[in-house]
């Protein structure tokens, strides 16, 4: 099955600064990757998504990278702000697949330092 | 968010003894998925189902019970607790057009 890997575990950064987060994914048939934000004692609440047939993605300051022959992607954070401080998943699934199911990596905690 | 809800928040329990999680959601959703999250371990699926009445094991199933008779709820059961379900157990629910998965505000189990 699936197997998602997330580097690094732990990041810390000035704030301004820009953070970039890791995931590596095992299964060719994935194809849809989103991330999810968690806030300290809060819900996991998804930031953006990307599909195997786009290379990147942007929302203002957060920007998604597919390498799809390497099978890894990238979360990008500009301008941190100390709102960005939480914990971040990455997760790979097979879009439109019969379950349907996402498999998380082990998250990043970002720190930004004000 | 408030399409999803959890019951218990908080919940402390012994070993041996059995224990449901609530899980509903007002969207009607048809994908209903329930994880765990501990630390070094991120979010694991427990079960997930597709619709009412039709349910399959994720990643760590093992010690775990679900049923789904109404679109709405999906419970999970730990039908003989033990320590090692000391977690976070997080419901979430998805609907037909999207992949983007609701999650619930979440249920902290202590199992002693």
């Amino acid at each position: 099955g699936e197997n998602v890997e997330q580097h690094p575990s732990t990041l810390s950064v000035q704030e301004g600064d820009s953070a970039v987060i890791k995931c590596t994914y095992s299964d060719s048939a994935s194809n849809y990757f989103p991330w999810y934000k968690q806030e300290l004692g809060k819900r996991p609440q998804l930031i953006i998504d990307i599909r195997s047939n786009v290379g990147e993605k942007k929302d203002q300051r957060i920007a998604v990278t597919l390498n799809k022959t390497a099978k890894h992607f990238s979360l990008h954070i500009t301008e941190t702000q100390p709102e960005d401080s939480a914990v971040y998943f990455c997760a790979a699934s097979e879009y439109g697949g019969a379950t349907n199911k996402l498999i998380f990596g082990t998250g990043t905690l970002l720190a930004v330092q004000p | 968010d408030a399409g999803i809800t959890q019951s218990p928040r908080y919940k402390i329990t012994e070993t041996g003894r059995q224990v449901t999680l609530m899980c509903h959601q007002t969207w009607s959703h048809s994908y209903m998925f329930w994880y765990r999250q501990d630390l070094g371990h991120g979010l694991r699926l427990i079960y997930y189902s597709a619709a009412a009445d039709i349910t399959d094991k994720g990643e760590v199933p093992d010690g775990y019970v679900v049923s789904r008779s109404k679109t709405e709820n999906f419970p999970l059961t730990l039908e003989s607790a033990t320590r090692s379900q000391t977690s976070v157990y997080f419901c979430a629910s998805k609907g037909q057009a999207s992949n983007e998965q609701f999650f619930g505000p979440g249920t902290r189990l202590t199992v002693l």
